[in-house]
């Protein structure tokens, strides 16, 4: 079985202050693929990033940055120096490479960014 | 290049009304997929595609049908709606193989009194 949990269920932060997004999953498969979605309040959803369990590097655009530990299980999302445009709910996903064709989500974070 | 669309975007329906939510995607994408977002609950797979011709059940599927006649063309049904499907129905695509990424649509709000 597979899990994505984000424990985080809201978050508000001042603008222009940093606000880490929590993600830890859970899996057995050795081979996986994690990602990052935004659904800001129109409604859609925006993909933001894709990692692979192979690649571990932590990754930088803009003013995003992704942290992912296969140590302790964790793809973490930071936003540096917050805007009122960062407000939105920031989904966590999982996806096997083996006999699972859905992605898994976490149920989500909403983040305010107050002005 | 519209990504992915979905009509309609609202509906509103009565207890055992059926109806048709289209996803058209104009990527030329192989898979296809219909996902519902309850609230607290993140997104759930209902059916998904991996090509013309030929659908699968997802995590969630009772109740629901699904047809792929055409490569870009995904249709979800409701044959007798149920107060419980109320709920945001969104459509996604992705090029290849499962692990590749989903492009997701902008999403139905169905609605069933």
């Amino acid at each position: 079985a597979q899990k994505v949990t984000q424990a985080q269920t809201e978050i508000s932060v001042v603008e222009k202050e940093d606000v880490t997004l929590d993600c830890v999953y859970e899996t057995r498969d050795t081979t996986y693929y994690l990602f990052w979605y935004k659904q800001p309040p129109s409604g859609e959803l925006v993909f933001l990033i894709r990692r692979n369990s192979f690649d571990e590097q932590n990754e930088i655009s803009g003013r995003y940055s992704w942290n992912f530990q296969k140590s302790t299980s964790s793809f973490n999302f930071t936003i540096t120096a917050s805007q009122v445009v960062d407000s939105a709910v920031y989904f966590c996903a999982l996806r096997t490479n083996f006999g699972n064709e859905k992605l898994t989500f976490g149920t989500g974070t909403r983040l305010t960014i107050i002005p | 290049n519209a990504g992915v669309t979905q009509t309609p975007k609202f509906r509103v329906l009565k207890t055992g009304q059926s109806m048709t939510l289209l996803c058209a995607q104009d990527m030329n994408h192989e898979y296809m997929y219909w996902y519902r977002q309850d609230p607290g609950m993140g997104l759930r797979l209902i059916h998904y595609s991996v090509g013309e011709g030929t659908t699968a059940k997802g995590e969630v599927p009772d109740g629901y049908n699904v047809s792929r006649l055409k490569k870009q063309n995904f249709l979800l049904g409701l044959e007798s709606a149920a107060p419980s499907q109320t709920s945001v129905y969104f459509c996604a695509s992705s090029l290849l193989v499962f692990t590749d990424t989903q492009y997701f649509g902008p999403g139905t709000r169905l609605t069933v009194l």
